[in-house]
């Protein structure tokens, strides 16, 4: 089965540092990837999703993800975060079609002034 | 505004009763869902349907039950068989036959007593 792995459950970064969360995925060929913003008690919003081609995807609110078949990853980046980027993210994948989307178990990020 | 609304965003309810939450989508989508969200465990699948009056049980089913007699409404009722009720409760819809990118609503959080 096919399942998404975030190793970090909690990240601290300082405001204007630069950001990457990690993702792994497992799944035989290539899935559809996508992350996931929430806000705390809200529900979730889509920052960006992977389907093919260019591996590097750009998203909304400055943030961008690398696909790399080569190490079943699509990690999110952000060259410099900001106050507003304090949320809980959730990386996902689905085989496409008519699957489900599998969620991982998300990451917690804070920033400091 | 198109999107997915759910009803009520707090619930409270007495241990031993059933409780109906309400999702409605005016998006057009085919797919709806419904997740369950408890602290550090990410978004578990409840139930899903890709069509109305068709439905599929999702990784903890157990204790829940959908209706789909309409495309825009998936409401899940929590029986008194849930053993553990209290949760976030987060519902989404997509379009089918896509890559499965999920819209979702605010959310109901539901507490039991």
């Amino acid at each position: 089965a096919q399942s998404v792995t975030q190793p970090d459950i909690h990240i601290t970064v300082s405001e204007g540092a630069s950001l990457e969360l990690r993702c792994n995925y497992s799944y035989g060929a290539t899935p559809y990837l996508f992350w996931y913003v929430q806000s705390p008690g809200q529900g979730l919003q889509l920052l960006l999703k992977y389907f093919s081609g260019d591996t590097l995807v750009q998203g909304i609110k400055g943030f961008e993800a690398e696909f790399k078949r080569s190490q079943s990853s699509f990690n999110l980046r952000k060259p410099s975060v900001h106050w507003s980027d304090a949320a809980e993210y959730f990386c996902a994948c689905s085989k496409g079609g008519s699957e489900k989307l599998v969620f991982g178990k998300g990451t917690k990020l804070t920033v400091n002034p | 505004d198109g999107g997915i609304t759910q009803s009520p965003k707090y619930l409270f309810r007495k241990e031993g009763q059933n409780v109906t939450l309400s999702c409605e989508q005016n998006l057009n989508h085919d797919a709806m869902y419904w997740y369950r969200q408890d602290p550090g465990q990410g978004l578990r699948l409840i139930y899903y349907s890709q069509i109305v009056n068709d439905f599929q049980k999702g990784d903890i089913a157990e204790g829940y039950s959908v209706s789909r007699e309409k495309k825009e409404s998936f409401p899940l009722t929590v029986t008194s068989a849930q053993k553990n009720p209290t949760a976030f409760y987060l519902c989404a819809s997509s379009e089918q036959g896509r890559a499965r990118e999920a819209f979702f609503g605010q959310g109901t959080r539901l507490t039991v007593v």
